[in-house]
């Protein structure tokens, strides 16, 4: 059982470059969501997913896209990277109708932005 | 806006001993659930435990226990027993029972030394 398969694990980029993360679950689970990670800041939300088709903004949601074009996918673009970009990025899903269950996490993505 | 303070960004507790985690919330909705993540080095998030917030009684999970003071919006997270696996990041989280979303609000963290 994968799980949410995120890759990569480690990413260098140049400012200006552009690049995917990608996210995959195998549960069949309607919400997933992106969330950045930073010391001291916790882990703040991007963007998120309550179905294939349906994307919508969280708190942090400038600099990226996403896109969901199947329950299984949800990636995360980064469009022109920025030094500010550095961080670790979670990808996490969960069954939508169970708000008590657990969000189940990716690996998480270390990006470095030079 | 809902949020979620942990006050504490450092402890240490002596392997064996008990250690406790203070977590608090603000939130204008009534029903709502609580978590505990942690974090080891590995960076993978673990559910630690969960808390309705309409059950008065406090969720346990082996070591791990939770004070859960619904008018005080406080949700301590305490660790009988401490192991050396337990030294990780431990995030408290929030996320509404009537929202149309999953969305869930972390604390910024305490980062739990357990020494030898």
């Amino acid at each position: 059982n994968a799980g949410v398969t995120q890759t990569p694990k480690f990413q260098v980029l140049k400012t200006g470059q552009s690049m995917t993360l990608q996210c995959a679950q195998d549960m069949n689970h309607e919400y997933m969501s992106w969330y950045r990670q930073d010391p001291g800041m916790g882990l703040r939300l991007i963007h998120y997913s309550v179905g294939a088709g349906i994307t919508d903004q969280g708190e942090v949601p400038n600099g990226y896209n996403v896109s969901r074009s199947t329950t299984e996918d949800f990636p995360l673009r980064l469009l022109s990277a920025a030094p500010s970009q550095t961080s670790v990025y979670f990808c996490a899903s969960s069954p939508a109708m169970y708000r008590n269950t657990e969000a189940f996490f990716g690996q998480g993505t270390r990006l470095t932005v030079v | 806006a809902q949020t979620v303070t942990q006050s504490q960004p450092e402890m240490s507790v002596q392997e064996a001993e008990t250690v406790t985690l203070s977590c608090t919330y603000d939130t204008s909705e009534n029903n709502y659930y609580l978590f505990w993540y942690k974090q080891p080095p590995s960076r993978q998030m673990i559910l630690v435990i969960r808390q309705e917030a309409y059950k008065q009684q406090n969720a346990t999970e082996n070591r791990f226990s939770v004070n859960f003071q619904k008018a005080a919006k406080s949700f301590s997270l305490k660790i009988s027993d401490s192991q050396l696996g337990d030294t990780a990041m431990y995030f408290c989280a929030f996320t509404d029972y009537g929202g149309a979303t999953n969305k869930l609000i972390f604390g910024t963290g305490t980062l739990l030394a357990v020494q030898p």
